[in-house]
């Protein structure tokens, strides 16, 4: 089980704002920065935020990070269909003394 | 264009070992810190360990300290992941992936392959 938890689903209409939560303690999201990661139904992961709200290049800047004390949040503005994914959040983990992926959350676009 | 390429997954008996291999192309490979993340069938992603870009420092995720080893060899742009004792729940798709920045780990990924299939099944 992993140390963040995330919401195991989210859904919204095209268009809509939709906004993912991730929940840590202390010694990950307390501690450290924060990325989150898409991934698309049969593909490989891909880098969406890092550094708690910075885009990649190619990002669409619709998609948007920020973090605060133990918890962190990734806001999808004007949904579209290929944003159905699964997203994760990560982050070190000095108690653990590693890398943490989030348990996921599953956005279905209706 | 930047690359990963895994291989060497297939079905394994338990207790038995395997390497995999991930070569990297389209950027110097030598330059970055490189990680395994693998994702069981239907379920999240697992970080699995990683190698500074000069292989200095290695971190491993708890509960597979011991068994697996991540190391790489530049000369030849190779990314390595030796597994030993394999269990059942090792069964995973295994993906090599690119740390952010260069010559430091940000535990950012940012490119990733496409995985090698690992089953452990007698």
């Amino acid at each position: 089980q992993s140390v963040l938890t995330q919401p195991p689903s989210a859904s919204g209409t095209p268009g809509q704002r939709v906004t993912l939560s991730c929940s840590g303690s202390r010694s990950n999201m307390g501690s450290s920065i924060v990325n989150w990661y898409q991934q698309l139904p049969g593909t490989a992961p891909k880098l969406l935020i890092y550094s708690n709200s910075q885009r990649p290049s190619g990002v669409p800047d619709r998609f948007s990070g920020s973090k605060s004390g133990t918890s962190a949040s990734l806001d999808i503005s004007g949904l579209q269909s290929e944003d159905e994914a699964e997203y994760y959040c990560a982050a070190w983990d000095d108690s653990l003394n590693g890398y943490v992926f989030g348990t996921g959350t599953k956005v279905s676009v209706l | 264009q930047m690359q990963l390429v895994e291989s060497g997954g297939g079905v394994v008996q338990p207790g038995r070992s395997l390497r995999l291999s991930c070569v990297g192309s389209g950027f110097t490979f030598k330059n970055y810190g490189m990680h395994w993340v693998r994702q069981a069938p239907g379920k999240g992603l697992e970080w699995v360990a990683v190698i500074t870009y000069d292989g200095s420092d290695k971190y491993y995720a708890d509960s597979l300290k011991g068994r697996f080893i991540i190391s790489r060899d530049n000369s030849r742009n190779t990314l390595y992941l030796e597994m030993n004792s394999l269990r059942p729940e090792d069964t995973a798709r295994y993906y090599c992936a690119r740390d952010l920045r260069q010559r430091w780990l940000q535990f950012a990924l940012d490119i990733w392959g496409q995985g090698t299939m690992v089953a452990i099944s007698s």
